[in-house]
């Protein structure tokens, strides 16, 4: 099964600007979806395909995709936008399954 | 309003069974595929299995494959996983979480429940 790969934390100033990356073979054949952990609460789909976001989430978050792999930006990040993030794509063995990233604690200084 | 609540988790023996549930409201269950999604304490997200919107599809993780059964029932909007075997590795809280668009499984996940914790210890 494929596996992506995320760098397990990631650090940012309020109000400046952040990546977040994701790697693995499966981005060559899938867009990978991100998603928003806070502490004590369920994920939430922020970033799915080529750049889309769900209603309710803010403009400053944004999806690329280059590769074998894949990036969350946050333009301008907040103090709320402290939290774990985490990625995922279709597994591309072709079986009807998904796989997620390790995560990364992206911490608001 | 979507809800998704999950329900059956709790303290269990390892190589013991215990099944979840997860009861749905607020949108038009059969048309959906479902998920199974666990996190392990202090650690990430895990895909579990999923089902497609008639149950013609279904996968699992490598882990649970053989140990697992993910079911529905469209007439009750409810969404099963039956687990055999537990292993103290399963512990876990358990996320039931529905799939984002209509009659095809993309595996993105626009709603989560609250999740069922379910502990594997002797």
């Amino acid at each position: 099964s494929s596996e992506l790969t995320q760098d397990p934390a990631v650090s940012v100033a309020l109000g400046q600007t952040v990546r977040i990356t994701c790697q693995g073979d499966s981005l060559r054949s899938y867009y990978a979806s991100w998603y928003q952990q806070k502490p004590g609460q369920a994920p939430v789909l922020v970033i799915y395909g080529k750049n889309n976001r769900p209603s309710g989430i803010p403009d400053r978050f944004s999806g690329s995709s280059s590769g074998n792999t894949a990036s969350l930006t946050i333009t301008g990040a907040q103090a709320e936008d402290e939290a774990d993030y985490y990625c995922n794509s279709r597994d591309s063995s072709g079986n009807h399954r998904v796989v997620f990233g390790g995560g990364t604690k992206l911490t608001v200084l | 309003e979507v809800q998704l609540v999950e329900s059956g988790g709790g303290l269990v023996q390892p190589g013991r069974s215990l099944r979840l549930s997860c009861a749905a409201s607020g949108f038009t269950f059969d048309d959906y595929a479902m998920h199974w999604v666990r996190q392990a304490p202090g650690k990430g997200l895990e895909w579990v299995s999923g089902i497609s919107w008639n149950s013609g599809s279904i996968g699992y993780a490598d882990s649970v494959k053989g140990r697992f059964t993910i079911s529905r029932d469209n007439a009750k909007n409810s969404l099963y996983l039956q687990m055999n075997s537990l292993r103290a590795e399963d512990t876990a809280l358990y996320y039931c979480a529905k799939d984002s668009v209509s009659s095809v499984t993309t595996f993105l996940f626009d709603y989560w429940g609250q999740g069922t914790l379910v502990t594997v210890s002797s």
